[in-house]
């Protein structure tokens, strides 16, 4: 089975400052998806950034990027120029390619808690 | 365009009753999957539904189970409601189940058990 660490419970970054979480996993598998959720107070998780593991390029979606190192099994995700409303708990997800027949789901990490301060 | 709808947003059962949620999905969307978040589990995986077809379930007991209907909608139930049953149930739709570019989450729905 499929898991997903993030070893820093919390952290916290100056208003414009750059901050990056970390994640690892363990899977065996070659062909995968990784996804980095925020859940802000309202509850509802959104959608940061999806990496394919077939895909060497680091994806990158305004501020925030991620550095994909598949042999080492890491994930993480750097957000550039923070601000308050990138308060907010994040969440890395892992999802098997055997999804497509399968069935999809979403392993996720335990979460690291983002504070921005002013 | 409207987002993935969730009611009720906050539910308080006694032991031992039922409960239904319900979950509207993003129109065009037909893949739906629900999820438990507790602070001590964490989010863990429930179903996944695509074309009223359960393609997946996670490690719960049989109390637990689900449908979708042919509009994609879907609704999840809990019967004899147990305290740890307590948690934040979070609906997610996406087009397809595969490829998934990621899936669009609800604000969930805060299920207390006493």
């Amino acid at each position: 089975a499929q898991t997903v660490t993030q070893s820093q419970p919390e952290m916290s970054v100056q208003e414009a400052e750059t901050v990056t979480l970390s994640c690892t996993y363990d899977t065996s598998e070659s062909n995968y998806y990784l996804f980095w959720y925020k859940q802000p107070p309202s509850r509802q998780m959104i959608l940061v950034i999806r990496q394919e593991a077939y895909k060497q390029q680091n994806a990158t979606e305004n501020r925030f990027s991620v550095n994909f190192q598949k042999a080492a099994k890491s994930f993480s995700l750097k957000i550039s120029d923070s601000q308050l409303g990138d308060t907010a708990m994040y969440f890395c997800a892992f999802m098997s390619s055997r999804g497509e027949t399968s069935g999809s789901r979403l392993t996720f990490g335990e979460g690291t808690q983002l504070t921005v301060n002013p | 365009k409207a987002g993935v709808t969730q009611t009720p947003r906050y539910l308080i059962k006694t032991r031992g009753q039922q409960v239904t949620l319900s979950c509207s999905p993003i129109s065009g969307h037909r893949s739906v999957s629900w999820y438990q978040q507790t602070p001590g589990q964490g989010l863990q995986f429930l179903f996944e539904y695509f074309s009223e077809t359960q393609r997946n379930k996670g490690n719960f007991p049989g109390r637990f189970s689900g449908r979708q209907f042919s509009n994609s909608r879907s609704e999840m139930n809990v019967s004899t409601l147990e305290l740890g049953d307590s948690a934040l149930y979070l609906c997610a739709s996406s087009l397809e189940p595969w490829p998934n570019y990621g899936y669009t989450f609800g604000s969930g729905t805060r299920l207390t058990v006493v």
